[in-house]
């Protein structure tokens, strides 16, 4: 089946740095997801990607869907430390029935 | 903003014990899904439920597990003879339909435990 690939695994960063993770794929996706977990909280999505190319900010987020449909990054700038927690890539299987997770970056923010 | 709310938030359950996750999705969804999280593992998918049947399911979803929607605002995951291996964070999804643009929305999940 298709799987997701992310790196780094886990990243410790000073307070006002930027932040750049990857996520790679061994298929095409057609939509690409980026969420954001909290310790004990459900998955929030943060940035949805629809189209190849296609580069979609929120707020101090940046995501792009790459050309190849096989990875995207996510791109945080001037961290803070509510920034903490767990991004995950995600994409839904062609059946758009269940969504692939990826395994994970874990970010921490050195306040 | 509407939400998918689950409970309880946590459960402790003894081995071979059945258990219900609830789950109160998107009132105007209707796709439901599970997915649970082992400790420090990633998310994956157990089961979607559309128009009362279950459209797909993983390898994980094995004859122990069943969804229900026994009214029209609850979804419901039972599982009946619990293992050590369930252990688990459950969380509850709904998308309003489904496409490439349709997002599904996570609850906060229930922390199970079987001892």
């Amino acid at each position: 089946g298709q799987q997701l690939n992310q790196s780094p695994q886990s990243m410790f960063i000073q307070e006002g740095e930027d932040v750049s993770m990857n996520c790679t794929s061994s298929s095409i996706f057609n939509t690409w997801l980026w969420y954001k977990q909290d310790p004990g909280e459900g998955p929030v999505l943060l940035i949805a990607l629809y189209k190849a190319g296609e580069l979609t900010s929120n707020g101090r987020l940046t995501a792009q869907f790459g050309i190849t449909r096989k990875d995207s990054f996510l791109n945080i700038s001037a961290s803070i430390p509510s920034d903490v927690g767990i991004y995950f890539c995600a994409g839904p299987e062609t059946s758009y029935d269940k969504v692939i997770f990826g395994p994970g970056t874990s970010l921490s923010v050195i306040p | 903003e509407p939400e998918v709310t689950q409970t309880p938030s946590h459960q402790v359950t003894q081995m071979g014990q059945e258990v219900i996750l609830r789950c109160v999705p998107i009132s105007n969804h209707l796709y439901f899904y599970w997915y649970r999280q082992i400790l420090g593992q990633k998310v994956e998918f157990l089961v979607s439920f559309y128009n009362n049947e279950i459209s797909e399911k993983s390898e994980i979803f094995d004859d122990q597990f069943s969804v229900e929607r026994p009214d029209g605002s609850n979804f419901t995951l039972k599982i009946r003879s619990t293992k050590l291996e369930d252990s688990a964070m459950y969380f509850c999804a709904s998308s309003a339909d489904r496409g490439p643009q349709e997002t599904q929305y996570f609850g906060p999940g229930t922390r199970l435990l079987v001892l």
